[in-house]
């Protein structure tokens, strides 16, 4: 079963515009990992934040975590139609290294 | 470093034939990873090792689906006999124990059962 679930599941803006992207979780975790995939490639890593950190910023990337609401967002700033892809968000938690992926956004920036 | 390694890119085969997927990690990461991913189900783990001993493979489907990783730098996964519901992409992707948890992916070997 999924342990994150991506909302919304498509979003569609202006380039320029911000994009923000929400995840939830159901059980408690070690971190929460965003990753990105384009169109027919492998997903890419983008930004981790552990548990006992509210805040991370990376580039144009921001990303908030509640662990009391057991909640994430992915904001991209100032977003550009390179942007265009689907966005992942992955939870460590236990002892193991595996992840567990959400469903994702498929995020559209158009020109 | 190269990256992950996957091969091959594309695969077309014939319900009941075999099919192995090859992945080479990135040299010197400890954990190996494989996925299926699917409009339908989305990204799922299918079995993943560590210091090239499999440790869960809960995710495999059924017992036509095989791992191995005979060394640090190789890994295949074997399907025997496959069926077009195997059809899918398939990443593998590796990580670095000490480090912080990120995964790297390879570019991913769509597979296609007719």
């Amino acid at each position: 079963s999924q342990q994150g679930e991506e909302d919304p599941q498509a979003l569609s803006i202006q380039e320029g515009e911000n994009a923000t992207m929400n995840c939830s979780y159901k059980t408690s975790i070690n971190n929460l990992q965003w990753y990105r995939q384009n169109s027919g490639r492998g997903l890419v890593h983008l930004i981790l934040i552990r548990s006992n950190e509210r805040e991370k910023h990376s580039g144009r990337l921001r990303v908030t975590l509640d662990t009391s609401k057991k909640s994430s967002s992915l904001l991209i700033t100032a977003s550009r139609a390179a942007d265009t892809a689907s966005y992942f968000c992955a939870t460590e938690r236990g002892s193991a290294r595996q992840l567990t992926f959400g469903s994702g956004t498929q995020l559209t920036v158009l020109p | 470093d190269a990256g992950v390694i996957q091969s091959p890119r594309h695969e077309v085969t014939e319900m009941g034939q075999e099919v192995t997927l090859r992945c080479k990690p990135i040299s010197g990461h400890d954990y190996l990873f494989w996925y299926r991913q699917t409009m339908m189900r989305g990204l799922e783990l299918l079995i993943y090792f560590n210091n090239n001993v499999p440790i869960d493979d809960s995710g495999m489907p059924e017992d036509r689906f095989s791992a191995k990783m005979p060394n640090a730098s190789f890994s295949t996964l074997k399907i025997q006999p496959s069926e077009p519901r195997d059809s899918a992409v398939y990443f593998c992707a590796s990580s670095n124990g000490t480090g912080g948890g990120e995964q790297f992916f390879g570019p991913g070997t769509r597979l296609t059962v007719l």
